[in-house]
């Protein structure tokens, strides 16, 4: 049960796009397309942004969008705000019934 | 509206036990699995159990298996879980969650081991 792999920070400029990468392995990310993302700011419970790999629940900005591609996951936000600095995580369905979270990526607006 | 309402966090010393509650709303609660998922202080997420949706099916981390036990009561639309034999690396805010998608989560619940 070993936790999916972010890259710990990543930063852009308002305006600009960057891209969270989520990489784990045939047993989970690779497997399956339960695989979804969250934000979290401070002190606050994380909120589902993106679902199923690439579905966004009513409410979320069209600037989040999510693929896949083998055993990588990718969160994409567009047109950076100063309100997305937060830590994102990725989850992933795994086998036997159980479920992994990625060890939380930082993102700083500049 | 969903709503999810962890209780029962608190102060516990090492070796001791404690149950937290998650009470829902807002949707047909037995028509759901659920799961607590945790999170040390500044660390990341970890799923720590989840419980299928007429609670047959029960799920453990390696880090809580035989030490934690989770259950739901359908009528009363309310999540638990059971904590023994508490270690410090417990020590962690507990959210509840609606699974699969975890699109709802609760406002977590502090549990705190120490002597």
């Amino acid at each position: 049960q070993s936790a999916l792999t972010q890259p710990a920070s990543v930063s852009g400029s308002p305006g600009q796009s960057i891209t969270i990468s989520c990489t784990g392995t045939n047993s989970d990310i690779g497997g399956y397309n339960y695989i979804s993302w969250y934000q979290q700011h401070p002190g606050k419970a994380p909120k589902l942004m993106i679902s199923e790999v690439s579905n966004r629940p009513s409410g979320v900005s069209n600037r989040f969008s999510g693929s896949k591609s083998g055993n990588t996951a990718s969160l994409t936000i567009s047109g950076l705000q100063a309100e997305d600095e937060a830590d994102y995580y990725c989850s992933s369905y795994a086998s036997s019934s159980t479920w992994l979270f990625g060890g939380g990526t930082k993102l700083t607006v500049l | 509206e969903v709503q999810l309402l962890e209780s029962g966090g608190g102060l516990v010393q090492p070796g001791g036990s404690l149950r937290l509650s998650c009470a829902a709303s807002g949707f047909t609660f037995s028509t759901y699995a659920m799961a607590w998922v945790r999170q040390a202080p500044g660390k990341g997420l970890l799923w720590v159990s989840s419980i299928s949706g007429d609670g047959g099916g029960t799920y453990y981390a390696d880090s809580v298996k035989g030490r934690f036990t989770i259950s739901r009561d359908n009528s009363k639309n309310t999540l638990y879980l059971q904590m023994n034999s508490l270690r410090a690396e417990d020590t962690a805010v507990y959210y509840c969650a609606r699974i699969t998608s975890f699109d709802y989560w609760g406002q977590g619940s502090l549990v705190t081991v120490s002597s």
